[in-house]
């Protein structure tokens, strides 16, 4: 079967590093995305790894290992308004485009 | 600004009503996707499009329907609404084959009592 596996829920605090780390077992790769969700509105794309490494784009970064099915956001200097959640996606085999999403972990920074 | 819009964010609708969720993108996209998200569930695909008339299952298709007469719109149907199909409903498109990833709508909160 096809399964994506991130955390339900973590606590970090204001200026603090958090990683959320996301594993996962599909028919096929093509690439893994982060979104990020506030509360009541639709996802915002964050990231996307589909070579094995490390890639940084401001405070965020995505890393991806292929052959351990593994995953992982790193936020760096936390602020409040990084409290969401943040949803881990594969894509696997074929040309639809098809995304598996993991149920989302929810982020809430402290101050 | 590209877009992808549906058109109600809040619906309630009745059990046993026929329920049409619209959404429309000006991307030119190919793909399209209908998802039901969840408390602890995630998202789950309930049908997708990848071309005018061209429709997939995804992994929750019972009770929906779908209906793609053009390249821009999606309908999602419930042919008859049950209390169960109470959810968020995500509209989303890509561009095939490999596009970056999904543009979502803002979503459509719908209950059904």
């Amino acid at each position: 079967g096809q399964n994506i596996d991130q955390p339900t829920e973590m606590t970090a605090t204001e200026g603090a590093i958090v990683q959320i780390n996301c594993t996962y077992q599909t028919s096929g790769f093509n690439g893994l995305f982060w979104y990020q969700q506030h509360a009541g509105e639709a996802p915002t794309f964050l990231s996307y790894n589909v070579l094995d490494g490390l890639e940084e784009k401001g405070r965020f970064s995505s890393f991806l290992s292929r052959s351990k099915g593994y995953s992982y956001l790193l936020l760096k200097e936390l602020q409040m308004k990084d409290s969401a959640s943040y949803l881990c996606a594969v894509r696997g085999s074929g040309n639809t485009g098809k995304l598996i999403f993991g149920q989302g972990t929810t982020l809430q920074v402290k101050p | 600004d590209v877009k992808v819009t549906q058109s109600s964010r809040y619906l309630v609708k009745r059990t046993g009503e026929k329920v049409f969720l619209e959404c429309v993108q000006d991307m030119d996209h190919e793909n399209m996707f209908w998802y039901r998200q969840d408390p602890g569930l995630g998202l789950r695909l309930i049908y997708f499009s990848y071309d005018v008339k061209m429709k997939e299952k995804g992994d929750i298709p019972e009770g929906y329907s779908v209906s793609r007469e053009k390249k821009e719109r999606f309908s999602l149907i419930l042919e008859s609404a049950s209390t169960n199909q109470t959810s968020m409903y995500l509209c989303a498109s890509s561009i095939r084959p490999k596009g970056y990833g999904y543009t979502f709508g803002s979503g459509t909160r719908l209950t059904v009592v």
